[in-house]
């Protein structure tokens, strides 16, 4: 069963706390994302990464840190330097190259800062 | 999830009649835009995509319409059911390196039994 799996659903932290979210995909994608999604807001490109090894800064990138090292696994940390972390984080993969690559989501995890 | 669509437009329609959400995109050059559905707690999934080189595509109960001209986007639904009741939003894609994809803030829809 081909997909994106992120984990935990839901994710409680203390402020000042370091929590890193787990996306896994079995589609064999190169590329993958992370996203935030506030309430009232489109997604929001936290980071992104196209191939092992390599990744690029999105729109909102401050405050998180990634990293790539399997092509299956893209984990997202979110530090104490990000000033509002409550949000619903999605995370993506696509095939790489081309114009046109659809990308995928995984179920999202919601984190509420205490 | 759950608080994704707050604050967002509604658009109520009763079950079985047709259902039209419209989208404004903002980058004239973007070239292949896609509607995706968000249920409360769940991810985006994608329903239908359409290439800056056609104004319209089907595909099972939906319907894409392109309006380059005044950079417009909106999905039909035909026959709306209650599963139908969902966030639905936009994104435009511009190709040339990664895949830069801009996102709407999203229509709630609500289907009325």
């Amino acid at each position: 069963d081909g997909g994106i799996t992120q984990s935990p659903k839901y994710l409680f932290r203390k402020e000042g706390q370091n929590v890193t979210l787990s996306c896994e995909q079995n589609l064999n994608h190169d590329a993958m994302y992370w996203y935030r999604q506030d309430p009232g807001q489109g997604l929001r490109l936290i980071y992104y990464s196209q191939i092992v090894n390599d990744f690029q800064k999105g729109d909102i990138a401050e405050g998180y840190s990634v990293s790539r090292e399997k092509k299956e696994s893209f984990p997202l940390t979110v530090t104490s330097a990000q000033k509002n972390p409550t949000a619903f984080y999605l995370c993506a993969s696509s095939s790489a190259g081309g114009s046109y690559n659809e990308q995928f989501f995984g179920p999202g995890t919601r984190l509420t800062v205490l | 999830g759950e608080s994704v669509g707050l604050h967002l437009p509604t658009l109520s329609v009763q079950e079985g009649d047709n259902s039209i959400i419209n989208c404004a995109y903002s980058n004239s050059a973007s070239d292949y835009f896609i509607w995706y559905k968000q249920e409360s707690g769940k991810g985006p999934q994608f329903i239908i995509d359409i290439r800056s080189n056609m104004d319209k595509r089907q595909g099972q109960r939906v319907t894409v319409l392109l309006n380059k001209t005044v950079k417009h986007l909106s999905l039909q639904i035909a026959a709306t059911q209650p599963g139908d009741s969902a966030v639905y939003f936009c994104a435009e894609n511009l190709s040339g390196g990664y895949q830069k994809v801009t996102f709407g803030t999203g229509t709630k829809l609500q289907v009325i039994p």
